[in-house]
């Protein structure tokens, strides 16, 4: 089966960086996936990792170490709107079955 | 305009009811899958299809039925036999490298 783990709640300052992280145990690993969550919407798309290493898309960073089971979402320059809760996703191979983290929650305070 | 559309976006229905949630996606996407989101919770995988007319169970099948008849379609239909049939439902689509979500389906059953 897949189990990933999330800390439920962070808080960080306007302007600052904040890292969340992602740890993660699966049977044939085929990708991770980080998406934002505002509350009552849907999850919109961030990143997509599948091979070691940073991927960088503006203020967002996603990382991934394989070996380890670990990815971790990088947010720079916080804004309030970055204010929602931030899912993990791990897909495995085969049939391909995406499953996600129980989320972080962001708050982003003045 | 490509994209995921599910509707409708709010749905109540009455006790022992079957009822259908609707999910077609035009980015001609070979994976779809359904959640299932309660309040302040995290996403819980329903049913996923890699493929037309083969589908896959989730985490939280019971209760559920879907179908994938063509590739753009992977409708969801929560039984009578489902307990707690009231949250949000999702749909996705996805690729190897991104997976986007419908603007979800609230359902409540009264």
């Amino acid at each position: 089966g897949q189990n990933i783990d999330q800390p439920t709640e962070m808080t960080a300052t306007e302007g600052a960086i904040v890292q969340i992280n992602c740890t993660y145990q699966t049977s044939g690993f085929n990708g991770l996936f980080w998406y934002q969550q505002h509350a009552g919407e849907a999850p919109t798309f961030l990143s997509y990792n599948v091979l070691d290493g940073l991927e960088e898309k503006g203020r967002f960073s996603s990382f991934l170490s394989r070996s380890k089971g670990y990815s971790y979402l990088l947010l720079k320059e916080l804004q309030m709107k970055d204010s929602a809760s931030y899912l993990c996703a791990v897909r495995n191979t085969g049939f391909q079955k995406l499953v996600f983290g129980t989320g972080t929650r962001l708050l982003v305070s003045p | 305009d490509g994209g995921i559309t599910q509707s409708p976006k709010y749905l109540f229905r009455k006790e022992g009811q079957n009822v259908t949630l609707s999910c077609e996606q035009n980015l001609n996407h070979d994976a779809m899958y359904w959640y299932r989101q309660d309040p302040g919770q995290g996403l819980r995988l329903i049913y996923y299809s890699q493929i037309v007319n083969d589908f896959q169970k989730g985490d939280i099948a019971e209760g559920y039925s879907v179908s994938r008849e063509k590739k753009e379609s992977f409708p969801l239909t929560v039984t009578s036999a489902q307990k707690n049939p009231t949250a949000f439902y999702l749909c996705a689509s996805a690729t190897v490298t991104e997976a986007f979500f419908g603007q979800g389906t609230r359902l409540t059953v009264v």
